[in-house]
């Protein structure tokens, strides 16, 4: 049964970079069957694609945060991460990692985390 | 990018049938077949019910159905029961380097 934990600090302030991290269990990152992203969804609102990675490398993100987010794989922990720099206010959300249901980029998620709100404050 | 466009809101009783729409353009729903749709009660994560238009993934109720026409897809829900009342949001592949776009989502209401 496959499994999503999301881990990260509970708070991160203004202009400093939040860090995420995915623990996958029930199930291999490296597989060449799916892809891996990271979805968020600020207080009272819709969700945001944030990006995605295959076991390969190989990344894709939302042009909007391009600048600022790198997602990467720790294959030996079954670990994916998400780094965001430079935050702000407008950055707090409920963050998720999710398994796209196959080897494409389309937005179509069939596993999720739990998620785990990030505010951003002083 | 815009979100694909959805209703704020939209209610039915029991046993009722309601449809939720989700505007796009050529470059999302209206070109590709990639169109899913996610059910979240409050609190939790979102759940896939609707996968490439009109396919359900497995354990899902075949009370949930998905269609498409033009630039337009909807959801459609028969027989509403009280555990539907949620959130649901509309995705779509888009032709960019956006590549997923969400619908902003539509709250729905048993009465």
């Amino acid at each position: 049964h496959l499994q999503l934990q999301e881990s990260g600090p509970g708070l991160v302030k203004p202009s400093e970079t939040l860090s995420l991290t995915c623990t996958v269990s029930g199930g291999s990152l490296t597989s060449v069957d799916y892809f891996w992203g990271w979805v968020r969804q600020p207080p009272g609102k819709g969700l945001e694609w944030l990006g995605s990675m295959f076991y390969s490398g190989s990344t894709y993100y939302n042009p909007s945060l391009k600048s600022r987010v790198t997602i990467s794989i720790d294959a030996s922990k079954n670990e994916f991460s998400l780094n965001l720099t430079s935050v702000t206010a407008a950055d707090t959300a409920v963050y998720y990692c999710a398994r796209h249901r196959g080897a494409t980029v389309t937005p179509e998620f069939d596993h999720w985390g739990q998620g785990t709100l990030v505010p951003v404050s002083s | 990018q815009s979100a694909l466009t959805q209703p704020a809101s939209v209610s039915g009783s029991p046993g009722q049938s309601i449809t939720i729409s989700c505007t796009g353009t050529s470059s999302d729903i209206g070109g590709y077949n990639y169109v899913s749709w996610y059910q979240q009660h409050p609190g939790k994560a979102p759940k896939l019910i609707i996968y490439d238009v009109t396919d359900r993934p497995s354990g899902v109720s075949d009370r949930f159905s998905g269609s498409k026409s033009g630039n337009t897809a909807s959801l459609t829900i028969s027989g509403l029961q009280a555990e539907d009342e949620a959130d649901y949001y509309c995705s779509s592949y888009r032709s960019s380097s956006t590549r997923g776009v969400f619908g902003g989502g539509t709250k729905l209401t048993v009465l």
